[in-house]
């Protein structure tokens, strides 16, 4: 198993440019996420998919848009690029427990804007 | 709601010396916790988490967590450090009364280990 793996792994972006973030998974779980991480902050989280089909806001939604295309993939959109977007984003996956589930994260794309 | 308090931004210990990460939670419901560590330019990985059995909790790389309802913390321990040690370490928290599983990280607590 693969796990999680997110595409690309670096990327330069200048401003007002758009991109799609992908995220697949294969470990067969209902639930993923999306987050950013910068210094200082941990990581917070941008939208999350509960299950195929469905999509909701995290902490810090604006500038971005997602999509749930399938139960393995679920991809992350920035529309028009701000060096604020400037970050390390992480997807992650998990099947929902009953107390709690645990997420598995893939390796990280980092993203400047100019 | 849920957040996360990591006491301490920055710990520095020598190699074969005992390692004490600093968490304190707050929850309305009871929680799920857990301890991420990321080493450099890598992802999150699960050290531990807690989900309301043992409240001493045993993770890899020899560390543990203990639970401690009456003071809202779940601090991280290592009896003896080592080089492979330096790397940032996260507390996490989720509500487990909830429909969603959306977790709540501490800002994180860079390790570094001295030889």
């Amino acid at each position: 198993n693969a796990g999680v793996t997110q595409t690309p792994k670096f990327q330069v972006l200048k401003t007002g440019q758009s991109m799609t973030l992908q995220c697949a998974q294969d470990m067969n779980h209902n639930s993923m996420y999306w987050y950013r991480q910068d210094p200082g902050m941990g990581l917070r989280l941008i939208y999350y998919s509960a299950s195929e089909g469905t999509t909701d806001k995290g902490e810090v939604p604006n500038g971005y848009n997602v999509s749930r295309l399938n139960k393995r993939e679920f991809s992350l959109r920035l529309e028009s690029a701000a060096p604020s977007q400037t970050s390390v984003y992480f997807c992650a996956s998990s099947v929902p427990g009953l107390r709690g589930g645990t997420q598995y994260f893939g390796p990280g794309t980092r993203l400047t804007v100019l | 709601a849920q957040s996360v308090t990591q006491l301490d931004s920055h710990v520095s210990v020598s190699e074969g010396t005992p390692v004490l990460l600093r968490c304190n939670y707050s929850s309305s419901y009871s929680p799920s916790l857990f301890w991420y560590v990321q080493h450099p330019n890598k992802g999150l990985q699960l050290l531990l988490k807690y989900t309301s059995a043992a409240t001493l909790v045993k993770g890899i790389n020899g560390f543990e967590a203990e639970f401690k309802k009456s003071e809202t913390s779940f601090h991280l321990t290592k009896p003896s450090a080592h080089m492979s040690d330096a790397a940032e370490y996260f507390c996490v928290v989720t509500e487990t009364s909830s429909n969603d599983y959306k977790l709540s990280f501490g800002a994180g607590t860079t390790v570094t280990v001295r030889a």
